[in-house]
């Protein structure tokens, strides 16, 4: 069984200053973890994605994840906010299966940005 | 490659009537999975289908909805009967064969039952 957890369901944040998204996990497997980004009426644009190679994982637009197995966490880092980054977020775990890849997604992160 | 193909965008349904969601996967992928995702939710998984097979429908409630992705042409998921619960926005992503890491979602239809 896999399940995600997202600590903060709301995130606001000053245009300029750091981001922080908290995600742990729980998986019977090693995991593959990903973070996904939704702008409204939008679909799925993949940010960045975690399988078992370095645990500093850099993405797009800025933003990084570090893997922390100790902790079972993957928080979702940016240095600088900018106000397009403004949109909700999901920290994903994947189940490798039959070829395939069943993905678990948390219940999200809206990220506000303001000036 | 023009990515992976929902249609339609949106649609319309009237209690009672069956809606079909069409999905075209990206060129070379072999396995199409179904998310749905419910108002103020993140997305559930349904069903992992590759063709002619069905791999994973766990997601899937067990009646009024059926997933196929045929030998030829794209995966259809079919909602028989709908009921105001069913809408949604309902996301179609596929992968090569090998590995799920190459994982590409559509832009998702939502459809909205009146």
């Amino acid at each position: 069984a896999q399940s995600v957890t997202q600590l903060d369901s709301h995130v606001s944040v000053s245009e300029g200053t750091p981001v922080l998204l908290r995600c742990n996990y729980s998986s019977s497997y090693s995991p593959s973890l990903f973070w996904y980004v939704q702008h409204p009426n939008k679909g799925l644009q993949l940010l960045l994605k975690y399988t078992s190679a370095a645990t500093l994982v850099k993405g797009i637009n800025g933003f990084e994840a570090e893997f922390k197995k100790s902790e079972t966490s993957f928080h979702l880092t940016k240095p600088s906010a900018h106000m397009s980054d403004a949109a909700e977020y999901f920290c994903v775990v994947g189940l490798l299966r039959g070829g395939g890849n069943k993905l678990t997604f948390g219940t999200g992160t809206q990220l506000k940005v303001e000036l | 490659n023009a990515g992976v193909m929902q249609n339609p965008r949106h649609l319309v349904r009237r209690r009672g009537q069956e809606a079909r969601l069409r999905c075209s996967p990206m060129k070379g992928h072999s396995h199409v999975y179904w998310y749905r995702q419910l108002p103020e939710e993140g997305l559930k998984f349904m069903v992992y289908l590759q063709k002619e097979n069905i791999i994973d429908e766990s997601g899937m409630p067990k009646e009024r909805f059926s997933a196929e992705f045929p030998k030829e042409g794209p995966s259809i998921l079919r909602i028989q009967q709908v009921v105001r619960g069913d809408s949604a926005a309902y996301f179609c992503a596929s992968s090569p064969p090998g590995t799920g890491y190459g994982y590409t979602f559509g832009s998702g239809t939502r459809l909205t039952i009146v």
